[in-house]
């Protein structure tokens, strides 16, 4: 079966201008996970949806970042007003379980969209 | 504290060799720690994850020893191979279910 796929793959962007990244997760995974990874760094977390709710959004850095899964399936991370220090990897999680599943409950990972603000 | 700690940033190892990655973390609450593998433009890819109520985990050339008393946890690779080059991130997860990942080490097997 498919992996989790993210779009576009890259996104050049103008300081200022708005982007939209896009993540299918895995088919009836419960668990969606953003994060963001930047250049010769481990991903740091941003937000988690279980199903449509927002669980945690405890990692995005500015009211600038928007992160929706309204029908509990594709995620859209939106950012407004990008700046030079958001060019980074945003990477998409996705885990069959919820919180309470399974000690385990892998996290399965896209390819990640890489975001360049010039 | 939700910090993890991995040294160390780059590794050259032999063919056939051991690569030895460390980490350590401060929260005792983290109840699962995996480790990922990461080639360039792919996503992390779970390679092996140990509870903390086990000492050691192996599956085939992947070892994880875990020392819960000293919050330190280190991935073996026996038999190091120049398939195996990429980059390593052990992470910990919290009750939230949020991972915290390490910095990453970039190993480099030679042939």
């Amino acid at each position: 079966g498919a992996g989790v796929s993210q779009s576009p793959r890259y996104k050049v962007a103008k300081r200022g201008q708005d982007v939209a990244l896009r993540c299918d997760p895995i088919s009836g995974h419960v668990s969606l996970f953003w994060y963001q990874q930047a250049l010769g760094q481990g991903p740091e977390f941003l937000t988690y949806f279980q199903n449509e709710a927002q669980l945690d959004k405890s990692g995005l850095p500015s009211d600038r970042f928007f992160a929706e899964r309204p029908e509990g399936s594709v995620s859209t991370l939106k950012i407004q007003r990008t700046q030079q220090e958001d060019s980074a990897v945003y990477l998409c999680a996705s885990s069959l379980g919820g919180l309470a599943y399974d000690w385990r409950n892998e996290q399965f990972f896209g390819p990640g969209t890489r975001l360049t603000v010039l | 504290q939700q910090q993890v700690k991995q040294s160390p940033q780059s590794l050259i190892v032999q063919k056939g060799g051991i690569s030895i990655i460390n980490c350590a973390y401060e929260n005792t609450a983290f109840d699962y720690f995996p480790w990922y593998q990461q080639f360039p433009g792919k996503g992390p890819a779970l390679l092996i994850a140990i509870r903390p109520d086990v000492s050691e985990k192996k599956e085939g050339r992947f070892t994880i020893s875990f020392n819960k008393s000293a919050k330190q946890f280190s991935l073996h690779i026996m038999d190091s191979q120049p398939g195996d080059s990429a980059t390593y991130f052990c992470a910990a997860r919290n009750q939230g279910g949020k991972l915290i990942f390490g910095q990453g080490t970039e190993l480099s097997v030679k042939p």
